[in-house]
C-alpha cells in the first residue's frame, strides 16, 4: 500500500515551453502534496504544500506563477512549470501524506526535466 | 521557520564498521524525524523514523537517538554493508500534515 507515482519520469523540452507533471496516490486518499525539486548532490528543497480543493502554499522565493500546482482531487496534483528555461532543469519529486491519519509522506519516483 | 542541519557531508567506514550521522533543529514544535536513504535518480526511501515521546528507536542494524532538549538527533547503521552506500538525509516535522524540511545530506560510502 500507500504508493505514489509520477509522470512522466523523465521530459526535455525547448526552453519557452511548458511542462507538466502529475503525481498520483494509487491506493489511498492524499489529503496533502507537497512538490521538491531537487539539484544535483544537494537536497530536497520544498516548493509547495497543497490541499485537496485548495490553492497551494508556496515556499519564499518560490514563483507560484512560473509553477502552477493544482490539486484538483485526492489522488491527483499536478505542477506545471511554465517558460520553462534551463535553470529550472531539475529533478521534481512529489509526496503525499493522508493515509489513516499519518505523518508520514510517501515519495514519488521523481521526474527528470531537461530544458534545452 | 525549521532549520536543519547535517554532518558529516560525506563519510567513509570500513565495511563490517559503525556510522553515525548527526542532526540539529531549530523549531523547538517538531516533533517528527524521518531519515531516508536516497541512491542516484532515485525517490527518497524511508528507512527508520522516531517521534518526540521517545528518545531511541532501533530496527535491526539501525537506530535513531532523540534528545529533545539538545534539538538533535542521530543516526547509527552497525556492521556496515556495501549495499549501505547512499545519500543519507535527515527531516524534521511538526507532524500530521505539515512540511518536511531536510538537512544537507551526508554521501554514505562502505569500504569493501
Amino acid at each position: 500500500g500507500a504508493v505514489v507515482s509520477q509522470h512522466p519520469s523523465w521530459v526535455i523540452c525547448k526552453s519557452g515551453t511548458s511542462v507538466k507533471i502529475e503525481c498520483r496516490s494509487l491506493d489511498f486518499q492524499a489529503t496533502t502534496m507537497f512538490w521538491y525539486r531537487q539539484f544535483p548532490k544537494q537536497s530536497l528543497m520544498l516548493m509547495a504544500t497543497s490541499n485537496e480543493g485548495s490553492k497551494a502554499t508556496y515556499e519564499q522565493g518560490v514563483e507560484k506563477d512560473k509553477f502552477l500546482i493544482n490539486h484538483a482531487s485526492l489522488t491527483l496534483s499536478t505542477l506545471t512549470v511554465t517558460s520553462a528555461h534551463p535553470e529550472d532543469s531539475s529533478f521534481y519529486i512529489c509526496s503525499a501524506t493522508g493515509l489513516a491519519g499519518g505523518t508520514e509522506q510517501f515519495f514519488g519516483p521523481g521526474t527528470r526535466l531537461t530544458v534545452l | 521557520g525549521e532549520n536543519v542541519e547535517q554532518h558529516p557531508s560525506t563519510l567513509s567506514v570500513q565495511e563490517g564498521d559503525s556510522a553515525v550521522i548527526k542532526c540539529t533543529y531549530s523549531d523547538s514544535a517538531s516533533n517528527y524525524f524521518p531519515w531516508y536513504k536516497q541512491e542516484l535518480g532515485k525517490r527518497p526511501q524511508l528507512i527508520i523514523d522516531i517521534r518526540s515521546n521517545v528518545g531511541e528507536k532501533k530496527d535491526q542494524r539501525i537506530a535513531v537517538t532523540l534528545n529533545k532538549t539538545a534539538k538533535h538527533f542521530s543516526l547509527h547503521i552497525t556492521e556496515t554493508q556495501p549495499e549501505d552506500s547512499a545519500v543519507y538525509f535527515c527531516a524534521a516535522s511538526r507532524g500530521g500534515n505539515e512540511k518536511l524540511t531536510f538537512g544537507t545530506g551526508t554521501r554514505l560510502t562502505i569500504i569493501p
